[in-house]
């Protein structure tokens, strides 16, 4: 079955930099793959998604890519902020029928 | 528009007692899928259901869980005699029907329930 696999380590940059987050997946390619941010004691909320037929996705300060080759996606958020600090989980489509799996997430904390 | 609503959000069971924990989807949304998130891990899928079926149930422990989705009423998930390790949050997230053309396969989570047995 897949596996996903985030950095399990949390993130800490300053704000206004970029921050990139890092999903990597170990079997077949999915139809697509999604992010997803969850604050503490919070249902996650979905961000964007990235179809396998496209290498770039955007989103006002954000950005994911997807590279079937490399069986990766990355999460980018530009000029971050303090308020960006959450755990972003990556979600794959496994069984055929919209069925997400997830990473474990990794917590970012953007830092005045 | 409503979200995903569950309830409780939080419930304290003791050992060998019984918890339910319920799942409104969202309006036009017919699609159940219920996730277990234990303390710094990911969400681990457990059952997915459509109205009055159990397509998928693969994550779900084999014996003391169950889950449905009614023709009317919330889907529950039900945990018989719980055991300390069933102590987690159970998130809720629905969907609109699987196989739509435009469908994008996006979730809506509720806030969870947090399960405590003592």
């Amino acid at each position: 079955s897949q596996k996903i696999e985030q950095n399990s380590e949390a993130l800490n940059i300053q704000e206004g930099k970029t921050a990139t987050l890092t999903c990597n997946y170990t079997n077949y390619s999915p139809a697509y793959l999604q992010w997803y941010r969850q604050d503490p004691g919070r249902g996650p909320v979905f961000l964007l998604l990235i179809r396998e037929n496209e290498k770039e996705k955007r989103k006002e300060r954000l950005k994911v890519t997807f590279d079937t080759t490399l069986k990766q996606s990355l999460f980018h958020i530009t000029a971050s902020q303090p308020a960006d600090s959450a755990t972003y989980l990556c979600a794959l489509e496994e069984g055929g029928y919209n069925k997400l799996i997830f990473g474990a997430g990794t917590r970012l904390a953007v830092h005045p | 528009n409503a979200g995903v609503m569950q309830n409780p959000r939080h419930l304290v069971r003791r050992r060998g007692q019984e918890a339910r924990l319920r799942c409104s989807p969202m309006k036009g949304h017919s699609h159940v899928y219920w996730y277990r998130q234990l303390p710094e891990e990911g969400l681990k899928f457990m059952v997915y259901l459509q109205k009055e079926n159990i397509i998928d149930e693969s994550g779900m422990p084999k014996e003391r869980f169950s889950a449905e989705f009614p023709k009317e009423g919330p889907s529950i998930l039900r945990i018989q005699q719980v055991v300390r390790g069933d102590s987690a949050a159970y998130f809720c997230a629905t969907k609109t029907g699987a196989g739509v053309a435009t469908n994008t396969g996006e979730l809506f989570f509720g806030e969870g329930s947090r399960l405590t047995v003592l």
